[in-house]
């Protein structure tokens, strides 16, 4: 089985300060991790995946097998950083399935 | 490209009733995923369909069905309506099956049943 806990459900820092996004995941075999963001009235999108290893809007994200971990990490929060953002595993080869974590509201305040 | 459409938008149905969803693919992508959202359980795989054929499906009872047409478009279907199937439901396509591709999700389908 497939789990992905991110253990805030909400999120609240100061313009300029550093930010971090806890996600947890349980899956016996090789996973694929993704950040998938939600912003104001618009679908849900991709912001990260760690086989691109990408920093994307200044957001980087490791994977920590030991940890069994894929925390969102950006250095200085932005106002267009507000946001909901949700982690996601799915199996890297065969029996495709995306499970989402409940999911982590995050206010930017000036 | 265009992206993923989902259609109709909004759905108020009543218990008992079934509902049929439709959406299209990007252009060039052959796999369709559904998924459910809702405040209590967050977003849920239903299925998963590539070139006409269900190819994966997660834990939602018989009601839910879905197919997919030779031009990549999916439908799903809920029989029998439930209260707790109102929810806002999300489709979203890939290029590949069986790969961790990444997914480019429609707007959904906000489905209230009464």
């Amino acid at each position: 089985a497939q789990r992905v806990t991110q253990p805030e459900k909400l999120l609240s820092v100061f313009k300029g300060a550093p930010v971090e996004l806890k996600c947890n995941y349980s899956y016996s075999g090789s996973p694929e991790l993704f950040w998938y963001v939600q912003y104001s009235r618009q679908r849900l999108q991709l912001l990260l995946r760690h086989i691109s290893r990408e920093s994307i809007k200044g957001f980087t994200a490791d994977l920590n097998k030991g940890e069994t971990s894929f925390h969102l990490k950006k250095p200085f929060a932005q106002e267009e950083d507000s946001a909901m953002y949700y982690c996601a595993l799915s199996p890297l080869y065969n029996d495709y399935k995306l499970s989402f974590g409940a999911g982590t509201t995050v206010t930017v305040r000036a | 490209k265009a992206g993923v459409t989902q259609t109709p938008r909004y759905l108020i149905k009543t218990r008992g009733q079934q509902v049929t969803l439709s959406c299209s693919p990007i252009s060039g992508h052959r796999s369709v995923s559904w998924y459910q959202q809702t405040p209590g359980q967050g977003l849920q795989f239903l299925f998963e369909y590539f070139s006409e054929t269900q190819r994966n499906k997660g834990n939602f009872p018989g009601r839910f069905s879905g197919r997919q047409f030779s031009n990549s478009r999916s439908e799903m279907n809920v029989s029998t309506l439930e209260l707790g199937d109102s929810a806002l439901y999300l489709c979203a396509s890939s290029l590949r099956s069986g790969v961790a591709d990444t997914q480019y999700f429609g707007p959904g389908t906000r489905l209230t049943v009464l």
